[in-house]
């Protein structure tokens, strides 16, 4: 079965450091890859996405994310974060079956 | 243009009882999923609706339902509530094009809650 994995649960970083968030998945047809956040409070919203072309994304709020197909992998980074990036962030893979699988997300706490 | 509108956000069941749930999703939009999220398993995909037809389901017992009508609006049944049932249900929308991208728009939620 399809699956997407998320290295890991719980992430702590202070203000400015570098983020990268790990995402794999096992699908090996075409897919449709997109990163989500959850703001506490708040219902998930789109970060960003790849589905063709430059396998170099960039979404809002200056995450990026980089579609490695050899390696099945789909990283989030973000070079200086804030503490407004404390946030529930989950990698997505849509593939052709008509439904998108979700990791288990990664919680990111930044201190101030 | 609205979002994906979902209603009740909130309700509480006694165990046994059923439920349904609803979802409005963006306008254009003819492709409906719904996901059930808890704290520790995370975004688990339930069925997907594409002109009222269910175009593939997750992993999920026969008391989970859903049903999708001509105007893509769509509802989610659960019978004979359990208390493991409590959960965040997502609605989510999308064109439902694969092929360009068919990116995915949640709704808030409706938090359901098995006493």
């Amino acid at each position: 079965a399809q699956s997407v994995s998320q290295h890991n649960h719980h992430v702590i970083l202070s203000e400015a450091a570098s983020l990268e968030l790990g995402c794999n998945y096992s699908y090996g047809g075409t897919v449709n890859l997109f990163w989500y956040v959850q703001y506490p409070g708040q219902h998930l919203q789109l970060l960003l996405k790849y589905f063709s072309g430059d396998p170099l994304v960039k979404g809002i709020k200056g995450f990026e994310a980089e579609f490695i197909k050899s390696k099945f992998s789909f990283n989030l980074r973000k070079p200086s974060v804030q503490w407004s990036d404390t946030a529930e962030y989950f990698c997505a893979v849509g593939e052709g079956g008509f439904k998108t699988i979700f990791g288990a997300g990664t919680r990111l706490f930044v201190k101030a | 243009k609205a979002g994906v509108t979902q209603t009740p956000r909130y309700l509480i069941k006694t165990r046994g009882q059923q439920v349904t749930l609803s979802c409005s999703p963006i306008s254009g939009h003819r492709s409906v999923s719904w996901y059930q999220q808890t704290p520790g398993q995370g975004l688990q995909f339930l069925f997907e609706y594409f002109s009222e037809t269910q175009r593939n389901k997750g992993n999920f017992p026969g008391r989970f339902s859903g049903r999708q009508f001509s105007n893509s609006r769509s509802e989610m049944n659960v019978s004979t509530l359990e208390l493991g049932d409590s959960a965040l249900y997502l609605c989510a929308s999308s064109s439902g094009d694969f092929l360009s991208g068919n990116t995915i728009y949640f709704g808030e939620g409706s938090w359901l809650t098995v006493v």
